[in-house]
């Protein structure tokens, strides 16, 4: 079974240029979840699908940062114009809808550089 | 609001001592705690839940609802623990997504 990809493992950008991230979640994995690390800090959560759907959109930092999950498959988190502070690791993770035994699995995540 | 603190940036201990990651937590009701790991060059993945009440790799940690503490401990560390543990909590409603702990390396010195 592939585990959840995300691509670019790394991208370097300037600011106010676009970057566009892509996670493929393991299939028949209805929860899909973004999340975000900056340099020593907590891992944040972003925002949470199920299947097509946003669920919980409110770790979002602002209206620069949209994410699509066009067909309730693979997901999309773009940024538009990047800021310097927007440098980080984006994780994704996916889960099934399984009372009781939700565990999320990770991908690899997306370093983002911005100078 | 939910909040998830883990005190300790770096803690550094020798193989075959004993090892304690602290990790408190603020949430209002019953969460779900669970630890994360990430290993160099290696994903984050789930260590251990508290409803599993299990050990995994040799560590255990108790929900202490008194405290509000989840602290993962193991009696001897091994050298292939060092890595980066996170601790993680979850409400039974509500938001679904994990709050994260800002993380705790463990180094295991030979």
């Amino acid at each position: 079974e592939a585990g959840v990809t995300q691509f670019p493992s790394h991208s370097v950008i300037e600011k106010g240029q676009t970057v566009t991230l892509r996670c493929d979640p393991i299939s028949g994995h209805d929860n899909l979840y973004w999340y975000r690390r900056v340099m020593g800090k907590e891992i944040k959560f972003l925002l949470h699908f199920v299947k097509e759907s946003k669920q919980d959109e409110s770790g979002m930092p602002n209206n620069r940062f949209l994410a699509e999950r066009t067909g309730g498959t693979y997901s999309t988190l773009k940024v538009q114009p990047a800021e310097l502070e927007d440098s980080g690791v984006y994780f994704c993770a996916s889960s099934q809808e399984i009372p009781g035994a939700n565990v999320l699995t990770f991908g690899a995540g997306s370093r983002l550089t911005v100078l | 609001a939910q909040r998830v603190t883990q005190p300790e940036k770096l803690l550094s201990v020798f193989k075959g001592a004993p090892v304690e990651l602290k990790c408190n937590y603020s949430y209002s009701g019953s969460p779900e705690l669970f630890w994360y790991v990430q290993y160099s060059r290696q994903r984050l993945q789930l260590l251990l839940r508290h409803i599993s009440r299990e050990s995994i790799k040799g560590f255990t940690a108790d929900l202490n609802k008194g405290e509000t503490s989840f602290h993962l401990k193991k009696p001897f560390a091994q050298e292939e623990d060092s890595a980066m543990y996170y601790c993680a909590l979850r409400g039974y409603t509500g938001r679904r997504a994990l709050t994260f702990g800002s993380g705790t390396r463990l180094q295991v010195q030979p």
